[in-house]
């Protein structure tokens, strides 16, 4: 069982180019969700969705956009880099529900903005 | 300021020695309580869950503690190995509005073990 599979595993973009961080999970789980992880700062929620249509903002959702067509892929995409968008970033899947289920987490995205 | 403090920031023990993590929150209106483990390079690994009813969960050699009433929790790590060196994460989750639910994370306490 593969888990949460993202990728790239690292990127180096330059300011103002655009790209997507792929997302996939093959446990059937309803609810996926991005987050940013930066130096001395906890896990900061990007953006999420509940299911297969719906998506929803988090606490940091400026400069990034998702969409979810189907239960097992939630690409983020970056529309116009910035250096402080350099950050690791971590796709995580639950099945969702009462809010009880855990977190499963990909193996996160390395990302430098220059 | 962070809804979810975590203390200390940082924490080194030597191999067998026990430790406690403390986690107190602001987070609201409550779900859960999670602690996760991160190793270097990884994603984080739930631990255990604590609901508003629970005092008390074990998972080997970690306890987690919940006192709701002061919004404080705590993992207790008994006879740490080398493989316990990691960032400890806690995380609450409060339901939203709509039904959806929302984790918000502490900044993790970072724990080595030496030999």
């Amino acid at each position: 069982n593969a888990g949460v599979t993202q990728t790239p595993k690292f990127q180096v973009l330059k300011t103002g180019q655009s790209m997507t961080l792929q997302c996939a999970q093959d446990m059937n789980h309803e609810y996926m969700s991005w987050y940013r992880q930066d130096p001395g700062m906890g896990l900061r929620l990007i953006h999420y969705s509940v299911g297969a249509g719906i998506t929803d903002q988090g606490e940091v959702p400026n400069g990034y956009n998702v969409s979810r067509s189907t239960t097992e892929d939630f690409p983020l995409r970056l529309l116009s880099a910035a250096p402080s968008q350099t950050s690791v970033y971590f796709c995580a899947s639950s099945a969702g529900g009462e809010g009880h289920e855990k977190l499963f987490f990909g193996s996160g995205t390395q990302l430098s903005v220059l | 300021k962070n809804q979810v403090e975590q203390s200390p920031q940082s924490l080194i023990i030597l191999e067998g020695k026990n430790c406690t993590l403390q986690c107190n929150y602001t987070v609201s209106p409550f779900s859960n309580l999670r602690w996760y483990k991160q190793d270097t390079g990884r994603g984080p690994v739930s631990l255990t869950i604590m609901t508003f009813s629970e005092n008390t969960k074990s998972n080997g050699r970690y306890t987690a503690t919940l006192d709701a009433d002061t919004k404080q929790s705590s993992l207790h790590i008994t006879a740490s190995q080398l493989s316990d060196s990691a960032s400890y994460i806690c995380v609450v989750t409060k339901r939203k509005s709509g039904g959806s639910y929302i984790p918000t994370f502490g900044r993790g306490t970072s724990l080595i073990v030496h030999p």
